[in-house]
């Protein structure tokens, strides 16, 4: 079964509307982090957010914040006020197990969405 | 002042041969990767290095072996080149984040675009 589901191959957003790009995971761990990361056209992969599975709070980083829905299994990234350099391919991804020297940054990548915006 | 680095950028090489790919952090970093993007852009692990020691070994043919001199190098070398090995791969670092939300992003070098032809 796939660890991290992206069902959105690719998404359209109206400069400066909000857009929600989906991600759902799979894990039976309890401890496990989220991460976004996005990557343009120009090839380098760029962090964006991170939320922690026991991180009380969604986590937010200026125009990013993470949409985490426990239960649900769901760490929807939304970006605000979309800017024309937001279109780029973007990657939900996950580290399963505590965050400790073995686990540390052993995440598994989502087929990434795309994202195009439109002036 | 690159955090992540790579060399080459860009590989173009014939089947059969032998190549290596470098990778560079001078961000401290205790943890280093390979990962292998393929055409349909899909990202997987390859290697994880933790302290110069292998601590990640996914499913990858022999002909790739990781070294990693010290804890700011991980290099990659690739025997016996094939077709499907045409992919970019990247080098990235990560460290445990501590002071606040604790996390482990990671952060990735440009990439290196190899062409088996």
């Amino acid at each position: 079964a796939q660890k991290i589901t992206q069902t959105q191959p690719g998404m359209f957003v109206q400069e400066k509307e909000a857009v929600t790009l989906d991600c759902t995971y799979d894990t039976s761990d309890p401890s496990y982090g989220l991460f976004w990361y996005k990557q343009p056209s120009s090839g380098e992969m760029i962090f964006l957010i991170y939320q922690g599975s026991y991180d009380q709070q969604n986590a937010t980083e200026g125009r990013y914040s993470l949409n985490f829905q426990k239960a649900r299994k769901s760490a929807n990234l939304v970006i605000s006020a979309s800017q024309l350099g937001d279109s780029a391919m973007y990657f939900c991804a996950m580290r399963e197990g505590p965050l400790n020297n073995t686990n540390a940054g052993k995440s598994t990548f989502g087929d990434g969405t795309t994202l195009t915006v439109k002036p | 002042d690159t955090a992540v680095s790579q060399t080459p950028k860009y590989l173009v090489t014939q089947m059969g041969n032998d190549k290596s790919i470098k990778c560079e952090q001078n961000l401290g970093h205790d943890t280093m990767y390979w990962y292998k993007q393929d055409s349909k852009k899909f990202l997987k692990i390859m290697f994880s290095y933790n302290n110069k020691e292998l601590i990640i070994n996914e499913t990858v043919p022999n002909r790739f072996s990781p070294k990693s001199p010290d804890k700011a190098h991980l290099n990659l070398h690739i025997n016996s080149l094939e077709l499907g090995d045409s992919a970019v791969y990247f080098c990235a670092s990560s460290h445990i984040r501590s002071g606040g939300i604790e996390a482990d992003e990671q952060y990735f070098g440009p990439g290196t675009r190899l062409t088996v032809t």
